[in-house]
C-alpha cells in the first residue's frame, strides 16, 4: 500500500517568513496530492491540492510543487501570519478507483507574531 | 460549497453503551463517504470506507461488529460505535466526496467512553 513520510513534525516561523513542509510517498501509481489544514479540535480542511500531470500550482500564499520522479511534493506558505498557526496534512491517494488517501505524520507550524 | 456536518461534536457514554455518529453532506452528493479516527496528536487512521446502498469496506484491524457503518443515502453515513470501551475513546472523523477525488471533511466528533 502507499506509505506517505512528512518533514518536518514541527515549524516554527517568525511572522512574515516563508514556510515549507515536504512529504514523500512511495506508490508511484498515485495521482492526486492533497494538502489539509487542521486546527484544534476541528476536522482536516482542504487547502490546496495538486494532480500528477501538474508540476505546481499556487493560491495566493500557498503553493503545492510535485516531483513525480522522485515521489515527493511540498507545501510552500509565504507571507506566514499568526492565523497560519496549525497542524497541516499531506495525503497521497491510492486504490482501484484512486479516490482514498493516505495521510503523512502532520506537521505542527507555529507562526509567532 | 461542499460542506459537511457531523453530529454530535462531542458525546460521553457509559462503557458498555452503543453510541451513533451521523455524518451528512450539505450543498452536494457525495458518491463515497469515509471514516477515520485520529487520537491525540497523531495523523488520521482511515477505519472504514462507504458507497451508499452497498457494504462499508473496512480497513485491516478494525472490527466491522463494533462499528457498524450504514450509508443509506448519498447525503447520510452513520458509524455505530457497539459495546464501547474507554479504548474507543478518540476522535472520530468523517469525509465525502463525489466522484473526483477530493474528500471534504466533517468538523469531527470527540468520543469518551467512561
Amino acid at each position: 500500500g502507499e506509505n506517505v513520510e512528512q518533514h518536518p513534525s514541527t515549524l516554527s516561523v517568525q511572522e512574515g517568513d516563508s514556510a515549507v513542509i515536504k512529504c514523500t510517498y512511495s506508490d508511484s501509481a498515485s495521482n492526486y496530492f492533497p494538502w489539509y489544514k487542521q486546527e484544534l479540535g476541528k476536522g482536516p480542511q482542504l487547502i490546496i491540492d495538486i494532480r500528477s500531470n501538474v508540476g505546481e500550482k499556487k493560491d495566493q500564499r500557498i503553493a503545492v510543487t510535485l516531483n513525480k520522479t522522485a515521489k515527493h511534493f511540498s507545501l510552500h506558505i509565504t507571507e506566514t501570519q499568526p492565523e497560519d498557526s496549525a497542524v497541516y496534512f499531506c495525503a497521497a491517494s491510492y486504490g482501484n478507483a484512486g479516490n482514498m488517501l493516505t495521510f503523512g505524520g502532520g506537521t505542527r507550524l507555529m507562526v509567532k507574531p | 460549497g461542499a460542506v459537511v456536518s457531523q453530529h454530535p461534536s462531542r458525546v460521553i457514554c457509559k462503557s458498555g453503551t452503543s453510541v451513533k455518529i451521523e455524518c451528512r453532506s450539505l450543498d452536494f452528493q457525495a458518491t463515497t463517504m469515509f471514516w477515520y479516527r485520529q487520537f491525540p496528536k497523531k495523523s488520521l487512521m482511515l477505519m472504514a470506507t462507504s458507497n451508499e446502498g452497498s457494504k462499508a469496506t473496512y480497513e485491516q484491524g478494525v472490527e466491522k461488529d463494533k462499528f457498524l457503518i450504514n450509508h443509506a443515502s448519498l447525503t447520510l453515513s452513520t458509524l455505530t460505535v457497539t459495546s464501547a470501551h474507554p479504548e474507543d475513546s478518540s476522535f472520530y472523523i468523517c469525509s465525502a466526496s463525489l466522484q473526483t477525488y477530493e474528500q471534504y471533511f466533517g468538523p469531527g466528533t470527540r468520543l469518551t467512553v467512561t
